[in-house]
């Protein structure tokens, strides 16, 4: 069972467009959404993460957007660029169990100058 | 900050020898670590869970006879694969819960990739 549904598998855009990654969970425990950007043969790096009482958040040109009536979220990249070209995952946890995130099946992105 | 690392960063080995993998928070104390599985182009799967002092938790269809995991202080956890085969060739990555700070973020390590011939 997928927890957390994660769209579009892959995802390509021209370098100065905006990236839209789309995430919908289904547990309605979850109260805390990072994000993850992880390059080839690297581990994860935490990009952004967000709380349920705020619907955005935004750390440069990245922005997390979050609907709790729809639980759904997503990350914008702004002025997309070729070093941000990674594999992004969502993620979802509830801070009342193990802290253990239940990932989303990523997005490949890539952006072409 | 929040800062880990693993080690090796890859390593080849042949079929039947076991492996250690070392992760280690370099700059906080990490209460929780957790270790990871990753194939090509596919998300993170959890192995286990382990907590400093106490036996790790195995995720359902983990063996932990043949994944042994060692936390032996809050600054550091092993993964030792056991008889490796060649299906056990893959990513490893671990990572670290900072239980000092918000405990909700998990800092992972640059992972480990794993040849077994």
């Amino acid at each position: 069972q997928q927890q957390v549904k994660q769209s579009p598998q892959s995802l390509i855009v021209q370098k100065g467009g905006i990236s839209i990654i789309n995430c919908a969970y289904e547990n309605t425990a979850f109260d805390y959404f990072p994000w993850y950007q992880q390059f080839p043969g690297k581990g994860p790096a935490l990009l952004i993460a967000i709380r349920p009482d705020v619907s955005e958040k935004k750390e440069g040109r990245f922005t997390i957007s979050f609907n709790k009536s729809a639980k759904q979220f997503s990350l914008h990249i702004m002025d997309s660029q070729p070093g941000d070209s990674a594999t992004y995952f969502c993620a979802a946890q509830s801070s009342g169990g193990s802290y253990i995130p239940t990932f989303g099946r990523g997005t490949s992105l890539i952006v072409h100058p | 900050g929040a800062v880990v690392s693993q080690h090796p960063s890859r390593v080849i080995c042949k079929s039947g020898t076991s492996v250690k993998i070392e992760c280690r928070s370099l700059d906080f104390q990490a209460t929780t670590m957790f270790w990871y599985r990753q194939f090509p182009k596919q998300s993170l799967m959890l192995m286990a869970t382990s907590n400093e002092g106490s036996k790790a938790t195995y995720e359902q269809g983990v063996e932990k006879d043949k994944f042994l995991i060692n936390h032996a202080s809050l600054t550091l956890s092993t993964l030792t694969v056991t008889s490796a085969h060649p299906e056990d060739s893959s990513f490893y990555i671990c990572s670290a819960r900072d239980g000092s700070r918000d405990g909700e973020t998990q800092y992972f390590g640059p992972g480990t990739r794993l040849l077994v011939l």
